[in-house]
């Protein structure tokens, strides 16, 4: 299994600004994965994060919203700029070592924005 | 049409009651996973099953393949059970080799003392 780890836990942050998340694995994977989950609802993939190059991006989310790095095969970042009300969600990244592989998750980083 | 169903979607049981949360997906998958999600945020995984049924302490997950049908199962519920419990189904993606997750809403589970 994979342990996760995420940080911030939780931030507020005001209208405008941008924040970014970091994601560590205690093992190398050759998958990570950045979702959101608004208030009430189930989670929503963001984007497949790539080592070594561009993040794969699900309809809906563009890179210039949502950056993500992913310099090696156990670290991400997921930046939300330019934040607004509707940014706040929980975001959770996840990590899977190989296509059908069991997936794990890190505990989540509740953003609020004002 | 979500890919993935389950229900109910808020279930509230006494201390001690036995608990079914049910799943249903519409394609075929390679494999299903139950996770459970505390106020805080955090998802732990529970069960990730193709076939048969799995059992850790008090609860049980069953998966029916032909059925495309999951149910979990908690017995002698307590209190520290309240969470949402999620279902999440591996979709298999024949051009890659891969998969992808589909989630279910999630069963908000409350059980009372």
């Amino acid at each position: 299994s994979a342990v996760i780890s995420q940080k911030p836990s939780r931030d507020i942050c005001q209208r405008g600004t941008s924040l970014t998340i970091q994601c560590q694995v205690d093992s190398q994977v050759t998958m990570m994965f950045w979702y959101r989950q608004q208030p009430g609802q189930s989670l929503t993939l963001i984007a497949t994060a790539n080592q070594g190059s561009e993040a794969t991006y699900e309809s809906g989310f563009v890179i210039d919203k949502f950056p993500i790095s992913r310099p090696n095969l156990t670290f991400s970042t997921l930046t939300v700029s330019n934040m607004s009300p509707e940014d706040s969600s929980i975001y959770l990244c996840s990590a899977r070592q190989g296509g059908d592989n069991e997936q794990f998750f890190g505990p989540g980083t509740r953003l609020t924005v004002l | 049409k979500n890919e993935v169903e389950q229900s109910p979607q808020n279930l509230t049981a006494q201390e001690g009651e036995f608990i079914t949360i049910n799943c249903s997906y519409s394609v075929g998958i390679s494999a299903l996973h139950w996770l459970q999600q505390h106020p805080g945020g955090g998802i732990v995984s529970l069960f990730m099953l193709s076939s048969g049924k799995k059992k850790h302490g008090r609860l049980i997950a069953t998966i029916n393949i032909q059925e495309k049908h999951s149910s979990l199962h908690i017995t002698a519920s307590h209190p520290r059970d309240s969470a949402v419990y999620i279902c999440a189904a591996y979709h298999r993606l024949w051009e890659t080799s891969g998969s992808r997750l589909t989630f279910g809403e999630g069963t908000q589970l409350t059980v009372n003392p």
